[in-house]
């Protein structure tokens, strides 16, 4: 059981909708984090977010929207979105991302597989 | 950019011990190295990590050469439930606060057969 918990499990909706996924975490974590995995390939960093505020965007197209309401709920409000935006999107936590904590390890939901038609 | 290499896929016996290998020839002083797990439709798993010293926890063991270049992940006694990708991952790190970055290689698919 993961202690990271991801909502909705699957997720299909059109190029026009609007959707947002979202993520709770009661560990007391203040740094979260959305990656992007495609089929068959490595997961791939979005956002980071830490003390609920955006400290990283990794050039990510604005038809994904972060948003951290408070420190245990992070979501991704999604817009307009592409075929090509179809995969599989996790969410993780840590304790701290600074340097200090670099040795604490982020654990993963299991994500929501989001198809676009 | 991965800073790791690992071999594709590998096969282990049930019951046997899994020896996963990493290379990381260009990791850093300050550089950790971390082993996660997935498992088909699950999120990483988070199994170990280390720094100079060999690790120990319930999962699994870390062997880090002396000279940090590479590493072995053991699995002592391999099961099918640990048929996954292993992935072996040196973190970045940004500037102070603003975030560490866990860049996933392409990782080793491990098939653990009865």
């Amino acid at each position: 059981d993961t202690e990271v918990t991801q909502t909705p499990k699957h997720l299909v909706m059109g190029m026009t909708n609007k959707k947002s996924l979202k993520c709770e975490q009661h560990m007391g974590h203040r740094a979260m984090y959305w990656y992007k995995q495609k089929a068959k390939k490595p997961p791939e960093l979005m956002f980071v977010y830490s003390y609920e505020k955006l400290s990283i965007n990794e050039s990510v197209p604005s038809r994904f929207s972060p948003e951290c309401p408070n420190s245990s709920l992070l979501n991704l409000h999604l817009h307009a979105l592409q075929p090509e935006d179809s995969a599989l999107y996790l969410c993780a936590s840590s304790q701290e991302v600074g340097t200090a904590f670099s040795n604490q390890p982020q654990h993963f939901g299991d994500g929501t597989r989001l198809s676009i038609l | 950019d991965a800073k790791t290499t690992q071999p594709t896929s590998m096969d282990c016996a049930e019951g046997r011990a899994a020896n996963l290998p990493c290379n990381h020839s260009t990791i850093s002083g300050n550089e950790y190295v971390y082993w996660y797990r997935q498992i088909h439709s699950q999120g990483p798993q988070y199994i170990i990590h280390g720094l100079k010293n060999n690790e120990t926890n319930e999962m699994a063991s870390l062997i880090i050469t002396e000279d940090r270049k590479s590493s072995t992940l053991i699995l002592p006694h391999a099961t099918l439930r640990d048929t996954a990708v292993y992935y072996c991952i040196v973190r970045v790190d940004w500037i102070y606060n603003q975030g560490g970055k866990l860049i996933f290689g392409q990782g080793t698919e491990l098939s653990v057969k009865p």
